[in-house]
């Protein structure tokens, strides 16, 4: 079974502080994903990255970047986390055409 | 914009009976679909893909695809209250590095 996981479930910031939310996946994909989810909004792309070291711009970059050291691990980094960043993020990763989410993080900035 | 639609609901369908969910997408460069089931609180986990026009059946599941209308349906027999989530449509281009466009899901339940 392909198993995404994510470095917290639930995790409460201060408005300023500087975030980093950790994904790791085992299946060796090359495709890894950062979405947020909103309820009305559904689920929107932060970055994405299809290599080591590679990565790309979803519809919703502002405020968020992203590395990807390792094949296996993508992190997403909020440099100045703010009130409006309070969502679900979610992390995939990605086998030729199927993509398949981790846990997610609930995310409160506070 | 490329975009993905589907009907919010929530969807009411009786235990047994068969729950017909829709999604229509604007891309006709999309070639792939895709249908995530979630829970709520949970993440959205892959249940169908289907490439190709036509029906696709797996188990209780039938994915319908109709490029020419642009249209992809999930129907699935034999509701049961554990299917009672939300369902995301999603389509991808081609390619190695395209992305998957979601719709915002439809909230079903299903009724005893």
């Amino acid at each position: 079974d392909v198993k995404v996981t994510q470095s917290s479930r639930y995790l409460v910031k201060r408005t300023g502080e500087k975030v980093f939310l950790e994904c790791v996946q085992d299946m060796d994909h090359e495709n890894m994903f950062w979405y947020r989810q909103d309820p009305g909004l559904g689920l929107r792309l932060i970055y994405f990255s299809y290599d080591v070291k590679m990565k790309e711009k979803g519809d919703i970059p502002e405020g968020y970047s992203v590395s990807r050291e390792k094949k296996e691990r993508f992190s997403l980094i909020l440099e100045s986390a703010s009130t409006n960043q309070t969502s679900m993020y979610l992390c995939a990763s990605r086998l030729r055409n199927e993509q398949f989410f981790g846990p997610g993080t609930r995310l409160t900035v506070l | 914009q490329k975009e993905v639609e589907q009907n919010s609901g929530p969807l009411s369908v009786p235990e047994g009976a068969i729950a017909s969910l829709n999604c229509t997408y604007s891309d006709r460069g999309s070639q792939s679909f895709f249908w995530y089931r979630q829970y709520s609180g949970k993440s959205p986990e892959l249940i169908m893909s289907i490439y190709s026009n036509g029906d696709k059946e797996d188990g209780r599941f039938t994915a319908q695809l109709n490029k020419a209308s642009q249209y992809v349906s999930l129907l699935i027999r034999d509701s049961q209250p554990s299917d009672s989530a939300t369902y995301l449509c999603a389509g991808a281009n081609t390619g190695t590095a395209s992305k998957l466009t979601f719709g915002t899901g439809t909230r079903l339940q299903v009724t005893l």
